[in-house]
C-alpha cells in the first residue's frame, strides 16, 4: 500500500516559517490534503488538493506538492499552531485513503 | 451547522464485537460519502473504511478488511461501523469523517471520536 511519509517533529520560532514535508513516490501526481490536530481534538482540514484553502483557513497556511514531496508552509507562526499535522490522499490504485506518519510542530 | 457525533465506544474483550454509529444533521447526508478514521492514543491517524453516498460501494484499510463492515442508513442519516473479532491493537479513538464535494477525498468534517478499548 502507497507510504506517505513525514518527519516527526518540527520547532519554529514565532513569526518564523515552518514547512512540513509530506514523502511519496510520485505524489505530485496525486492531489494532497493537509490537517491540523490539537490535543484533545479532531482533526481539522487545512489545505485541500494541494493548495486551496477551505473557507476560514488563514492565508498563512498554504501548500505545494511536486515530485515525490508535498509541502505544507505556515507563515508568520504563531504560538497557537503548536499541533499536530498530517498529510493525507487518495490512492487510486487501491481505492484507500492513506495519512501520512504526522508531524508534531512546537512553537519555541 | 455541520455535526457528526460518534457513539457506541467501550470497553470490550478480544474476540468480542462492537457497532460504533455516527449521527449526522446540518447537512444533506447523502450528499456526502462517508469514512471511518480510527487513532490509537498519542499515535498518528489511520483511515480505515470509505463508503458511497448510497451506501452500494465500501472499501476498507487492509487492517480490518474481513473484520470490520461500514454501513449507512440515510433515511435517519447515520453511518454505522461493524467490528468483528476485535484485538487489542484495534484500541483507538474512531472518528467518523465527511468527505467534501469539493477535492479528491478530502475529509471537510469530522466528529469528536468515540473510543473502544479492546481489552480483558
Amino acid at each position: 500500500s502507497y507510504v506517505l511519509t513525514q518527519p516527526p517533529s518540527v520547532s519554529v520560532a514565532p513569526g518564523q516559517t515552518a514547512r512540513i514535508t509530506c514523502g511519496g513516490n510520485n505524489i505530485g501526481t496525486k492531489a494532497v490534503h493537509w490537517y491540523q490536530q490539537k490535543p484533545g481534538q479532531a482533526p481539522v482540514l487545512l489545505v485541500y488538493d494541494d493548495s486551496d484553502r477551505p473557507s476560514g483557513i488563514p492565508a498563512r497556511f498554504s501548500g505545494s506538492n511536486s515530485g515525490d514531496t508535498a509541502t505544507l508552509t505556515i507563515s508568520r507562526v504563531e504560538a497557537g499552531d503548536e499541533a499536530d499535522y498530517y498529510c493525507q490522499m487518495w490512492d487510486s490504485s487501491s481505492d484507500q485513503r492513506v495519512f501520512g506518519t504526522g508531524t508534531q510542530v512546537t512553537v519555541l | 451547522e455541520v455535526q457528526l457525533v460518534e457513539s457506541g465506544g467501550g470497553l470490550v474483550q478480544p474476540g468480542g464485537s462492537l457497532r460504533v454509529s455516527c449521527a449526522a444533521s446540518g447537512f444533506t447526508f447523502s450528499d456526502h460519502e462517508m469514512n471511518w478514521v480510527r487513532q490509537v492514543p498519542g499515535k498518528g491517524l489511520e483511515w480505515i473504511s470509505y463508503i458511497t453516498k448510497d451506501g452500494s460501494v465500501v472499501y476498507y484499510a487492509d487492517s480490518v478488511r474481513g473484520r470490520f463492515s461500514i454501513s449507512r442508513h440515510n433515511a435517519d442519516n447515520s453511518l454505522f461501523l461493524q467490528m468483528n473479532s476485535l484485538r487489542a491493537e484495534d484500541t483507538a479513538v474512531y472518528y467518523c469523517a465527511r468527505e467534501a464535494t469539493f477535492g479528491v477525498a478530502a475529509f471537510d468534517s469530522w466528529g469528536q471520536g468515540t473510543l473502544v478499548t479492546v481489552s480483558s
